[in-house]
């Protein structure tokens, strides 16, 4: 099956630090790839949509400057976190469909923690 | 009004038991209908996918697609504890992106 792998797994840095999130579509092209952020024992919210080639669409309040995402190529969109602080901390899980409208396949997660 | 809603939860439920998880929705432009299942500190594992209303079956899980009532199920039979988990419903239109349930989570005692 398609597979989306997602590193690191687990990051802990000081306050102030940018963090680099990495999700990769091993198996197939992904022209979308969404980013979710999920608190404990709570459903995903979506962040924002990244499109290969153009600028990510974000949800409504989310801010543009503090989670950069850049989707290069066809199989690899990256989330930084800019200068993090604890109240960023949280998991963030990727996901792409194979192809336009058929279901999602996540990463592991990125469990972030911001000292 | 929350477009998608899930049964909250939590279930448990002895080793064996059937269990259904639920989901309602108001958008009739959905029309794939998901089942994700999601292990703590792990991302969502897909596990079923349907497009129209009816039955769709693998192994000891079915899924169920009722659009009349715009209501969804997901039934697994013979519960086993590697079965303990959070289900999340997930619903998409034709333009790929997709609605989640808040999830359910599941305890099935040994």
């Amino acid at each position: 099956g398609a597979v989306v792998s997602q590193h690191p797994s687990w990051v802990i840095c000081k306050s102030g630090t940018s963090v680099k999130i990495e999700c990769r579509s091993l198996d197939f092209q992904a022209t979308t790839m969404f980013w979710y952020r999920q608190f404990p024992k709570q459903s995903l919210m979506l962040m924002a949509t990244s499109n290969e080639g153009s600028k990510a669409t974000y949800e409504q309040g989310v801010e543009k400057d503090k989670f950069l995402i850049n989707h290069a190529s066809l199989t690899l969109s990256t989330l930084t976190v800019t200068s993090a602080h604890p109240e960023d901390s949280s998991f963030y899980i990727c996901s792409a469909p194979v192809a336009g409208n058929q279901p999602q396949h996540f990463g592991d997660g990125t469990r972030l923690s911001i000292l | 009004q929350k477009e998608v809603e899930q049964d909250p939860g939590p279930l448990s439920v002895p080793e064996g038991a059937i269990v259904s998880l639920n989901c309602t929705y108001s958008n009739s432009a959905f029309q794939y209908f998901m089942w994700y299942r999601q292990y703590s500190r792990k991302g969502p594992e897909l596990l079923m996918y349907t497009y129209s209303s009816g039955n769709k079956e693998d192994g000891r899980f079915t899924a169920q697609v009722d659009k009349s009532s715009k209501y969804i199920s997901l039934f697994i039979r013979d519960s086993q504890p590697s079965d303990s988990a959070t289900y999340l419903c997930a619903m998409n239109t034709n333009a790929g992106k997709s609605t989640f349930g808040d999830g359910t989570t599941l305890t099935v005692k040994p």
